[in-house]
């Protein structure tokens, strides 16, 4: 079976201060891994994927397989990314999309 | 955004009533998907599809069923619906099994 768990529902910074938004998985093989958000009025949307290991908005997000964690960062925070943040996960070979119950990010001005 | 539309937008519904929600995509992606949101459950998916006539369920298919006739139609339907069947439902599309979703603007049921 495949999990994600993101242990905060939600969660306040002051802006340009560092975020970091936590996941974690179980998945006993090779997974890849995936980060969607929201922004208000929007659709959801993929923000990155550990495959392609590149910043998107500043953000960033290392896939450490001892950890089965996958956080996302920001060094410095901004106004513009107060939304719903989602963590998911796909098994190799398998089409199922499996997300997490989600973070609320907000950035206090 | 991907060619993507929900209908309805909005619906308000009794309990033990069916209910019809539609899926429709301009971008001829092979896959298809439905997936509800609730609050501290985060998005959960009900059923899939990867061709026409080809569907597979998901984690919470209990009380839906889907149908797809056409490449670009994937229809979710509650056979009977119930209070616990309140959320908001989004529809999603990908090209292949690993790429990434565009997902559409949502439908928000309501069963009174």
């Amino acid at each position: 079976a495949q999990r994600v768990t993101q242990p905060e529902k939600l969660l306040s910074v002051f802006k340009g201060a560092p975020v970091e938004l936590k996941c974690n998985y179980s998945y006993s093989g090779s997974p890849e891994l995936f980060w969607y958000v929201q922004y208000s009025r929007q659709r959801l949307q993929l923000l990155l994927r550990h495959i392609s290991r590149e910043s998107i908005k500043g953000f960033t997000a290392d896939l450490n397989k001892g950890e089965t964690s996958f956080h996302l960062k920001k060094p410095f925070a901004q106004e513009e990314d107060s939304a719903m943040y989602y963590c998911a996960l796909r098994g190799r070979g398998n089409e199922k999309l499996t997300f997490g119950t989600g973070t609320r990010l907000t950035i206090i001005p | 955004d991907a060619g993507i539309t929900q209908s309805p937008r909005h619906k308000v519904t009794e309990t033990g009533t069916p209910v019809t929600l539609r899926c429709h995509q301009t971008e001829n992606h092979r896959y298809m998907y439905w997936y509800r949101q609730d609050p501290g459950h985060g998005l959960r998916l009900i059923h899939y599809s990867y061709g026409v006539k080809d569907t597979d369920k998901g984690e919470v298919s209990d009380g839906y069923s889907v149908s797809r006739s056409k490449t670009e139609d994937f229809l979710l339907t509650l056979e009977s619906a119930t209070s616990s069947q309140t959320s908001v439902y989004f529809c999603a599309i990908s090209e292949g099994a690993s790429e990434k979703l565009f997902f559409g603007s949502g439908t928000q049921l309501s069963v009174l």
